[in-house]
């Protein structure tokens, strides 16, 4: 069954820590991405890829990072924590082929910083 | 710049029921639309998938479907059960190499 994995399902993580989200496909899909969704103001969209190595700004990328160094994981990286950063993270996955863009999306990482 | 918009934000019906959800975004040029279920606290599970050139897509006791020159989006849900209670969700995009853009989303109760 293909599937996104993200690496943990819940985190508690300290004001000020560096924070790494994990996020794994085995579709062979070129693109990923790496939204956030908070009550009322639904899914946004943090940072995308569509290759190894390439990284796109989303909507909200302030206090973020990611890192592409294999096709299959893409890594979200909070510099350093804060507390507006809680939240629910979720990664997806898609092929760039026209007429194949399903996204396929993980289980989340609910993230509370505290 | 794609804005996705869905109404209700909430709704309860009783079950066995035929309901509509609705979808509308701004955008005629959108290229694809996706139709998510979300249970609370999970992620994302894609219900169906309407491509550029169709108008409608089926699966089960779900039918949706696309009218790019009004803007609109439909999911239909037949004969609604309790289990169906969740999150849905549409999004779109507008080119072949683009995000999701997502709409609220609509939280459906129905009701035993």
């Amino acid at each position: 069954d293909v599937k996104v994995t993200q690496s943990s399902r819940y985190l508690v993580k300290r004001t000020g820590e560096k924070v790494f989200l994990e996020c794994v496909q085995d579709m062979d899909h070129e693109n990923m991405f790496w939204y956030r969704q908070d009550p009322g103001l639904g899914l946004r969209l943090i940072y995308f890829s569509y290759d190894v190595k390439m990284k796109e700004k989303g909507d909200i990328p302030e206090g973020y990072s990611v890192s592409r160094e294999k096709k299959e994981r893409f890594s979200l990286i909070l510099e350093s924590a804060s507390t507006n950063q809680t939240s629910m993270y979720l990664c997806a996955s898609s092929l760039r082929r026209l007429g194949s863009n399903f996204f396929t999306f993980g289980s989340g990482t609910r993230l509370t910083v505290v | 710049k794609q804005e996705v918009t869905q109404i209700p934000a909430a709704l309860s019906v009783p079950e066995g029921e035929n309901l509509v959800l609705n979808c509308s975004f701004t955008d005629s040029a959108i290229y694809n639309l996706q139709w998510f279920r979300q249970d609370p606290g999970k992620g994302l599970t894609s219900l169906l998938l309407i491509q550029s050139s169709q108008r409608e897509q089926t699966s089960g006791r779900l039918n949706a479907s696309l009218d790019k020159s009004s803007g609109r989006s439909t999911l239909y849900i037949a004969a609604s059960q309790p289990g169906d209670s969740a999150t849905y969700l549409c999004a779109g995009i507008n080119s072949g190499n683009t995000p999701l853009v997502f709409g609220k989303g609509t939280r459906l109760s129905v009701i035993a």
